[in-house]
């Protein structure tokens, strides 16, 4: 969605450089997810953060770290980049509920690190 | 934590024939929902199921949700050109009390193309 933007789009780094991933949200949502997706392995969870003063982490947190600036801004940092973080990375919102809860996703960053 | 195995990984078909992809668990889902990304872009949502037994319909798209909340399915029916992408399911995480965690445990995905 248009309400959820990534920067940047592609990036090329070199192994051992820091890196930061930023996501930016109008859709007012608490709710904001940090996600890797790799061929095979679908979608996987790095961090998640359910508003301004709660981070989590998911499932592949190791090699990461995020940063929550405002309701609307979650960064997602590679603190020294490695060759197998190379992924397609995507930021996705969503607004809590009874059961139902959409997930909105980004227009995704591409990485790769040599 | 909840864990989704998906099925195919990868399906061809020939346009106008039908396409089925699955997911299963071992533990109960709470939910099911499915993603439907396009080649060169992102994960956008199409539909949730909650009840045992739900199936829902979208025009050519059938949703299913096992009796016993451990799979569920997605059904195209003569598929087109524009079917082609890669289709997610996912599990929500829940508490007790029916509110969501946002977690949302993520089948590998299945990749479908469609030959015209």
């Amino acid at each position: 969605d248009a309400d959820v933007t990534q920067t940047p789009r592609n990036r090329i780094t070199k192994t051992g450089k820091r890196i930061m991933l930023e996501c930016s949200q109008t859709k007012g949502h608490d709710r904001m997810y940090w996600y890797r997706q790799d061929p095979g392995l679908g979608l996987r969870l790095i961090y998640y953060s359910f508003d301004v003063k709660d981070i989590n982490k998911g499932e592949i947190s190791d090699g990461y770290s995020v940063s929550r600036q405002a309701q609307a801004k979650f960064s997602l940092s590679l603190e020294s980049a490695i060759p197998n973080q190379t992924a397609l990375y995507f930021c996705a919102t969503s607004d809590p509920g009874q059961g139902s809860e959409t997930q909105y996703f980004g227009p995704g960053t591409r990485l790769l690190v040599l | 934590g909840q864990q989704v195995m998906q099925i195919p990984q990868y399906q061809h078909v020939q346009e106008g024939e039908d396409f089925t992809t699955y997911c299963n668990s071992s533990t109960t889902l709470s939910n099911i929902q499915w993603y439907k990304q396009r080649p060169g872009g992102h994960p956008v949502f199409l539909i949730q199921l909650v009840k045992s037994g739900e199936v829902k319909k979208q025009k050519r798209l059938t949703f299913q949700f096992g009796e016993a909340k451990k799979n569920s399915s997605l059904h195209i029916t003569a598929t087109q050109t524009t079917d082609v992408g890669t289709y997610f399911c996912g599990s929500l995480s829940l508490d007790a009390g029916g509110t969501s965690y946002g977690k949302l445990t993520f089948g590998q995905g299945t990749i479908l193309t469609v030959h015209p």
